[in-house]
């Protein structure tokens, strides 16, 4: 059965601290992987994208990694700011349409 | 990329009765979606809107409870019929601009409440 597990399940931070999140995945034929970011009441929106050949992709203080022979992906958050609260979401697709989304790290970051 | 409005952003309906949630694309889309949220959950797809045809619906969601609706490449509509307060989550409306696009876009999300 395809699955996404994130961990850890929630985080609390100090602002200006740096964190990761994890992704691990079962999904296959492997697509691309994604993480979301979605604020409360919001809907979520896309921080990066990476297929196959990436590995790594940044933006801004957002770097993922990806390691597709583990079927791990990880979101280093660096700095971190209070606005950077938020459910961090990683949704895996198979090759044709199918999405696979996982629970979810809901993260604080506290002053 | 797609800039997309829901329309309620919120509602909160008492059981049995049933709502309708617009979705509007400022621009074509190939492919619109629905999912739902529930409380600290993450989403789950109800359906793929279909422009002209029926809409293909996920396991464990039926067109009878989730009427969609999708008369051309911008607008999309999600009814939750007889609702009872299981139903209460929050509704999003997402896109692709084409079948083949890594890119997905989620509008702000509709949430409901059923009392």
């Amino acid at each position: 059965k395809n699955q996404v597990e994130q961990s850890p399940q929630s985080l609390i931070i100090l602002e200006g601290k740096n964190c990761t999140l994890q992704c691990n995945y079962t999904v296959s034929p492997f697509s691309n992987l994604r993480w979301y970011k979605q604020d409360t009441g919001r809907g979520p929106v896309s921080l990066t994208i990476m297929t196959f050949s990436e590995n790594t992709k940044s933006n801004g203080r957002y770097t993922a990694t990806l390691d597709a022979d583990t079927k791990q992906s990880s979101l280093h958050i660096t700095a971190s700011q209070l606005s950077d609260s938020a459910s961090y979401i990683c949704v895996v697709s198979e090759q044709g349409q199918n999405f696979v989304f996982g629970p979810g790290t809901r993260l604080s970051v506290l002053p | 990329s797609a800039v997309i409005s829901q329309k309620p952003s919120r509602d909160i309906c008492q059981r049995g009765t049933s709502l309708t949630i617009q979705c509007q694309v400022d621009s074509q889309v190939t492919m619109m979606f629905w999912y739902r949220q529930q409380p600290g959950q993450s989403l789950t797809l109800i359906a793929t809107a279909n422009q002209g045809s029926e809409a293909t619906y996920e396991s464990g969601f039926v067109i009878d409870k989730f009427p969609i609706s999708r008369p051309n490449l911008t607008f999309s509509t999600l009814t939750v019929s007889n609702m009872s307060p299981e139903d209460s989550s929050i509704y999003l409306c997402s896109v692709k601009a084409r079948a083949s696009s890594y890119e997905q876009y989620f509008g702000p999300g509709t949430r409901l409440t059923v009392t």
